[in-house]
């Protein structure tokens, strides 16, 4: 499968705690955007790479967050001292140019 | 700011029966149009990119269209597996890379 993956699928953690999701973006693809999604909800933007470079960034994307995308190659989300409000799904998708994105199945997050 | 809006929220249609959904939109200079097609507790599924007005895409029972202000998704004989929700999403001159999703239209199709 040369889609793009995302790890783990479901992650349930208590108030308080980080964690850590991982996305494979289609390997040609150099283009990389995480998306929250809410239940009812479209997704919304919280960031984008090219390459490696993040280039920007939601404004929901609070001080809390932090990705990286080490050698332009798979991304990394984290989540500090992570609240309730943060429970939702976390999606990746990439693309190549400004062609339409493609994206992984998420990642489900669940704070108790 | 992009904005869209997707209509009607829900659509329930017995097999065979064909339908619109619509997503208008404001941005600032279009820079693409986007379907994706969602099923639940999964990631969107892309299916078409539209530019310009005037422009059409079809796939399968699927033919989505592009004016100034609106798009629509017209859904042709539908089949009980066309069930899901689909998303629109617009992507602007002031945008940078981001795309932004109206909530979905949730289309049921009983057999």
């Amino acid at each position: 499968d040369t889609g793009v993956s995302q790890d783990p699928r479901h992650k349930i953690t208590k108030r308080g705690q980080n964690v850590t999701f991982r996305c494979d973006p289609i390997s040609e693809h150099n283009r990389l955007y995480w998306y929250r999604q809410t239940l009812g909800q479209g997704p919304e933007f919280l960031t984008y790479f090219q390459n490696e470079a993040q280039l920007e960034k939601s404004r929901l994307l609070s001080d809390r967050f932090s990705a990286e995308r080490p050698k332009g190659s798979f991304s990394t989300l984290e989540i500090q001292r992570t609240e309730q409000g943060d429970s939702a799904m976390y999606l990746c998708a990439s693309s190549s140019g400004g062609a339409g994105a493609f994206f992984g199945q998420g990642t489900r997050l669940t704070v108790v | 700011e992009d904005q869209v809006t997707q209509s009607p929220e829900a659509l329930r249609l017995q097999e065979g029966e064909s339908s619109s959904l619509n997503c208008s939109y404001t941005v600032s200079g279009l820079r693409g149009l986007f379907w994706y097609r969602q099923d639940p507790g999964k990631g969107p599924e892309f299916l078409f990119t539209l530019y310009s007005a005037g422009e059409e895409k079809e796939k399968e029972r699927l033919k989505a269209t592009l004016t100034k202000k609106e798009s629509f998704l017209h859904i042709t004989a539908p089949k009980p597996e066309d069930s899901a929700t689909y998303l629109c999403a617009v992507r602007g001159e002031t945008s940078g890379s981001r795309l932004t999703f109206g909530e979905g239209t949730q289309l049921t199709v009983n057999p």
